[in-house]
């Protein structure tokens, strides 16, 4: 059962352009949403995440946008630059006792920015 | 770099056999996981350890266990395996929960043959 949708496989984006990666989610108890980057033969890098309790995180040239009621993610990356091309994982979890902050991920988004 | 550690980075076996990973969380970090990336399963959360107890599984096979250790660092332990489990495994580790964010070692390649 996958609650974590990442439904485009692949993005590719001009450089200096807006990156946007889209997810989505089936469980309405998520309360703590990532995204995390991926090189090959690189472990995740945490790059954003964001509270339900918030709608917007920005830090540096990374924004996630949250719509509870779409339960619904973003990621923007303004602007896009060649070390982003990567793949972009969304993950999601129930900050509980029982949960104690498992991730649940995404299949991934492929980034490739291009000059 | 995150600060956990993962060892050892390749591992080939073969189908039957029994291997152990070693991770070391990042310093301070009580709570370690661990997430298995199979081609076409993703990365999947198998189980999480708080300071020497276990406090959540996620889908870890009975043949697959895991154990924390005074010093924190965690073992991941994979018998009887079959081609199947031939996968990326990640560990992860965080303060506690206090805000949910987890940072990933740079895994073990484990190839069974």
């Amino acid at each position: 059962d996958q609650q974590v949708k990442q439904n485009s496989p692949s993005l590719s984006v001009q450089e200096g352009r807006i990156s946007i990666l889209n997810c989505d989610y089936t469980n309405s108890m998520f309360d703590y949403f990532l995204w995390y980057k991926k090189y090959p033969a690189e472990g995740p890098t945490f790059l954003i995440s964001i509270s339900s309790i918030k709608d917007k995180n920005e830090d540096g040239r990374f924004t996630v946008f949250l719509n509870k009621s779409a339960k619904h993610l973003s990621l923007h990356i303004v602007p896009s630059q060649p070390g982003d091309s990567a793949v972009y994982f969304c993950a999601a979890s129930r900050m509980t006792t029982d949960s104690w902050g498992k991730l649940q991920f995404g299949a991934g988004t492929q980034v490739v920015v291009t000059p | 770099d995150s600060g956990v550690t993962q060892t050892p980075k390749h591992l080939i076996t073969a189908t039957g056999q029994r291997v152990t990973l070693r991770c070391s969380p990042r310093s301070g970090d009580l709570s370690v996981y661990w997430y298995q990336q199979s081609l076409d399963q993703g990365l999947q959360f198998l189980i999480q350890y708080y300071n020497g107890e276990e406090r959540a599984k996620g889908n870890i096979l009975e043949r697959f266990s895991a154990q924390q250790f005074p010093d924190l660092h965690s073992e991941l332990n994979l018998s009887s395996l079959e081609l199947g489990d031939s996968a990326l495994y990640f560990c992860a580790s965080s303060v506690a929960t206090s805000d949910g964010t987890q940072y990933f070692g740079p895994g073990t390649r484990l190839t069974v043959l």
